[in-house]
């Protein structure tokens, strides 16, 4: 069945830090990808989005690029923010099946 | 705007008692979802429906009813039969199942039984 796979929490980084957080997923067909993030207290909110292979979602500094050979789609930005601190989830959507989320990721921001 | 509405953001409830969770969409999208998730953990897939008149059970529908009476609403009712319903609640809508699409997600209702 499809499943996603996500490092596990908390990370921590200073300020200005180089971030990844990796990701990566099993399933069948050509699965749609996502990134969502979720501030304290709050619903997920979409971050960035992939539809297929090569594809690059970006938004508000983050970036995550589609690898279908390594079945990956790993979440970076170049220099974080204290208001980057948040739970992020990775998940996939195919056309046969409901999106599928993983566990989710906890950054944390030190200034 | 359009988008999806909990409420309440915070309810209060005694043990034994069966509460109502409200989630509305003005999105005119077929599925709608609820989700729990427990302090430092994941989402778990309570209940979905495809479409009005119709649900499925997720992971952990024990304890819980939905209903589909309407496209734009889909109410949670845990009963007293869900032996630890402390938790955040999450509804969320997209276009459907299987359109490899977007989701939704409300800003959730955190509820506390005492």
């Amino acid at each position: 069945g499809n499943s996603v796979t996500q490092m596990e929490g908390p990370v921590t980084l200073s300020e200005e830090a180089f971030l990844t957080i990796n990701c990566t997923y099993t399933a069948t067909g050509y699965p749609s990808l996502f990134w969502y993030v979720q501030y304290p207290g709050e619903g997920l909110q979409l971050l960035l989005k992939a539809t297929k292979a090569d594809d690059k979602g970006s938004n508000k500094g983050f970036e995550a690029t589609y690898r279908k050979e390594t079945t990956s789609f790993h979440l970076e930005k170049g220099s974080v923010q204290v208001s980057d601190s948040a739970v992020y989830f990775c998940a996939l959507s195919t056309r046969d099946d409901k999106i599928i989320f993983g566990k989710g990721t906890r950054l944390h921001i030190l200034p | 705007d359009g988008g999806i509405t909990q409420s309440p953001k915070y309810l209060f409830r005694k043990e034994g008692q069966n509460v109502t969770l409200s989630c509305e969409q003005n999105l005119n999208h077929d599925a709608m979802y609820w989700y729990r998730q427990d302090p430092g953990q994941g989402l778990r897939l309570i209940y979905y429906s495809q479409i009005v008149n119709d649900f499925q059970k997720g992971d952990i529908a024990e304890g819980y009813s939905v209903s589909r009476e309407k496209k734009e609403s889909f109410p949670l009712t845990v009963t007293s039969a869900q032996k630890n319903p402390t938790a955040f609640y999450l509804c969320a809508s997209s276009a459907g199942v299987g359109y490899a699409d977007t989701q939704y997600f409300g800003p959730g209702t955190r509820l506390t039984v005492l």
